[in-house]
């Protein structure tokens, strides 16, 4: 069966500070991958998303970068946090097409900028 | 561009009354509807989904959805709600002509049932 693992659960860093938040999914191959953020009242606002290794589309313009360096991993970056960058962050894959199309999702980061 | 909004941002029932949760969309092509529930300190989970065929959706735990597309709509409904059903109900878009290359949410609905 398929697994996804996203590390660490909760972070707190200053600002000013990189991110790195990992992401990386088990028992399937060459999935979608995505980053979402999980705001109280806003919904999920997807952040990135994947096809492919090194395939990286972007939703949003914002201090976060994303990079996919091998098929099943998904990484969210930043070298410099801001204080609005704080939130619950959320890593999700999906299968390509049809009506085995669903997003599974990982348990979230809790990220905190001081 | 797809977009989803819902209609309540939270709702409050007492146990055994009936719910529907409104979701709209907007894409003019052919779509996949999800509604997701996130339990408290639990991770998202898929509720039910529609993709062609039967309109009408039946998902976990007594859950059912209805597609309507000349309404562009996808609500979700159960006759009678429990107290375990509190949570924040989420629907989601993904575009039938780019299957499973983006998943568009809604702003959630945060469901509180009373004993």
């Amino acid at each position: 069966s398929q697994t996804i693992h996203q590390w660490p659960a909760t972070l707190v860093q200053p600002v000013g500070s990189p991110l790195s938040l990992e992401c990386t999914v088990e028992g399937t191959s060459n999935p979608n991958l995505y980053w979402y953020r999980q705001a109280a009242g806003r919904g999920l606002q997807l952040l990135f998303y994947s096809v492919g290794i090194g395939q990286i589309s972007s939703e949003v313009p914002q201090n976060l970068s994303a990079s996919r360096p091998q098929d099943r991993q998904f990484i969210l970056s930043s070298k410099k946090l801001l204080l609005s960058d704080s939130g619950f962050y959320l890593c999700a894959w999906s299968r390509w097409g049809g009506r085995d199309t669903e997003a599974f999702f990982g348990q979230g980061t809790r990220l905190t900028v001081v | 561009a797809q977009s989803v909004s819902q209609h309540n941002h939270h709702v409050i029932l007492s146990e055994a009354a009936s719910l529907e949760l409104g979701c709209n969309y907007s894409y003019g092509g052919t779509v996949n509807l999800f509604w997701y529930v996130q339990y408290p300190g639990q991770h998202l989970q898929l509720l039910l989904k529609y993709f062609s065929g039967d309109p009408l959706v039946k998902g976990i735990k007594g859950f059912e959805a209805e597609f309507i597309k000349s309404k562009f709509s996808f609500n979700l409904r159960k006759p009678s709600v429990q107290w375990s059903d509190t949570a924040e109900y989420f629907c989601a878009v993904n575009a039938g002509d780019n299957y499973g290359q983006n998943f568009v949410f809604g702003p959630g609905t945060r469901l509180s049932v009373l004993p």
